[in-house]
């Protein structure tokens, strides 16, 4: 199976600074990768699927990119609701395996 | 709009049985792969099993196959989840969720409020 590798696990940056968060796949999965933003005692939501398309209504500071194993989350501006955990997941076949997650905080 | 309502958690002691179910509406049922996501206290999200949109065909993740069952009734827009010979690691919130639909891979773009699944002695 394909393993999903993010990174970092965690980080604490201010509001108004550049996120960035990486997903690495064990093998190619073409540009099957979604990103999801799981808030304290939410349900998990989409932000960006097919690597880099915007789910409608979430604001466009988010931004994804990538394509075969690499993939990157970018917040341009972190705003305070952001304060998250970021998941990424591979939907090209099953399992439809998550990354471990990213916890962002404020600083 | 679409909704998925899960139902069926509770407290169970380990090697019993429980059944989850999760109701949809708000889109055609029948058109769309289904999905069962779990997420155990303080830990990440983990892929459990898909069913067809048919109900012809279900994949599980390895930490459940042969002990989870999935099926579907079309015709209720409902979707089950078996889950046998449980144990204390299967405790988690369990999440259904939509997936595919025929001809398009799609994430999980709409997701039920999730029903917590107990499993202790």
């Amino acid at each position: 199976d394909i393993q999903m590798t993010q990174s970092p696990s965690s980080l604490s940056a201010s509001v108004g600074d550049r996120v960035t968060i990486t997903c690495r796949a064990s093998q190619g999965i073409s540009n099957y990768l979604a990103w999801y933003q799981q808030k304290p005692g939410k349900v998990p939501k989409v932000l960006i699927y097919a690597a880099s398309t915007l789910q409608s209504g979430v604001p466009s500071r988010f931004s994804g990119s990538g394509s075969g194993t690499d993939f990157t989350l970018t917040i341009s501006s972190l705003q305070p609701e952001d304060v998250a955990t970021y998941y990424c997941q591979k939907y090209d076949s099953v399992p439809r395996t998550f990354g471990q997650g990213t916890k962002v905080e404020i600083k | 709009q679409v909704q998925l309502v899960e139902s069926g958690g509770g407290v169970v002691q380990p090697g019993t049985s429980l059944r989850l179910s999760c109701a949809a509406s708000g889109f055609t049922f029948s058109s769309y792969a289904m999905h069962w996501v779990r997420q155990a206290p303080g830990k990440g999200l983990e892929w459990v099993a898909v069913i067809s949109y048919d109900g012809s065909n279900s994949k599980y993740g390895d930490s459940v196959k042969g002990r989870f069952s999935l099926s579907r009734d079309n015709s209720k827009n409902t979707l089950y989840l078996e889950m046998n010979s449980l144990r204390p690691e299967d405790t988690a919130v369990y999440y259904c969720a939509r997936g595919s639909t025929v001809g398009y891979k799609l994430p999980h773009d709409y997701w039920g409020q999730g029903t917590l699944v107990t499993v202790s002695s």
